[in-house]
């Protein structure tokens, strides 16, 4: 198993622009979390997702953060427009339950907004 | 509201000696506690939890609900334990409480 796939791995792009982060968890996992880290703050868990629906997404900044999963093989994290503040390392993590199972992270992808 | 410490964000030991990376946690029911690590160029991944009373790597941590701490030991550091560690907190409350990560703190062994 390749565990958890994110792309792309690096993203820059110009301030306004969109950007779609994707994900796909390892496979039989039910429960998928999407994580920013900075210097700044640490991990911080934006939204996650239980059997393809939203559960918690008090952690996702503002409105210009967007995230779906339209089937259990995989999710999109939006920016729309992107900013420069937005600039951090998102993960993505599943586990079989979102009870005390193991999360299993993704490679990450980093993202710089000029 | 559920928060967790680490009140050190860069720690440096020398190769040997002994570390401790402090983790403490604000909820007053029981917790599970977990510790999340992050290797150079690798995925973050699971260290240890308190329910599972293990040794890994040679670290250990005890859930002190007295002092809320769930301090990471280890009695003598290895240059290859240098990362990033992530002590995080679960609420047992409903299968859907979320995990919530402390800051985390990076740890240097110097050789």
């Amino acid at each position: 198993d390749a565990g958890v796939i994110q792309s792309p791995r690096h993203e820059v792009t110009e301030m306004g622009q969109e950007v779609t982060l994707r994900c796909k968890p390892i496979s039989g996992h039910n429960s998928l979390f999407w994580y920013r880290q900075t210097m700044m703050r640490g991990l911080e868990l934006l939204i996650y997702f239980n059997n393809n629906v939203p559960i918690d997404d008090s952690g996702m900044p503002e409105d210009r953060f967007s995230a779906k999963m339209p089937n259990a093989s995989f999710s999109t994290l939006k920016i729309q427009p992107s900013e420069p503040r937005d600039s951090a390392v998102y993960f993505c993590a599943s586990s079989r339950l979102a009870g005390t199972d193991t999360q299993y992270f993704g490679p990450g992808t980093r993202l710089t907004v000029l | 509201a559920q928060r967790v410490t680490q009140p050190e964000k860069l720690l440096s030991v020398f190769k040997g000696a002994p570390v401790e990376l402090k983790c403490n946690y604000s909820y007053s029911g029981s917790p599970e506690l977990f510790w999340y690590v992050q290797y150079s160029r690798q995925r973050l991944q699971l260290l240890l939890r308190h329910i599972s009373r293990e040794s890994i790597k040679g670290f250990t941590a005890d859930l002190n609900k007295g002092e809320t701490s769930f301090h990471l030991k280890k009695p003598f550091a290895q240059e290859e334990d240098s990362a990033m560690y992530y002590c995080a907190l679960k609420r047992c409350e409903t299968s859907y409480d979320k995990v919530i990560f402390g800051p985390g703190t990076s740890l240097s062994v110097i050789p």
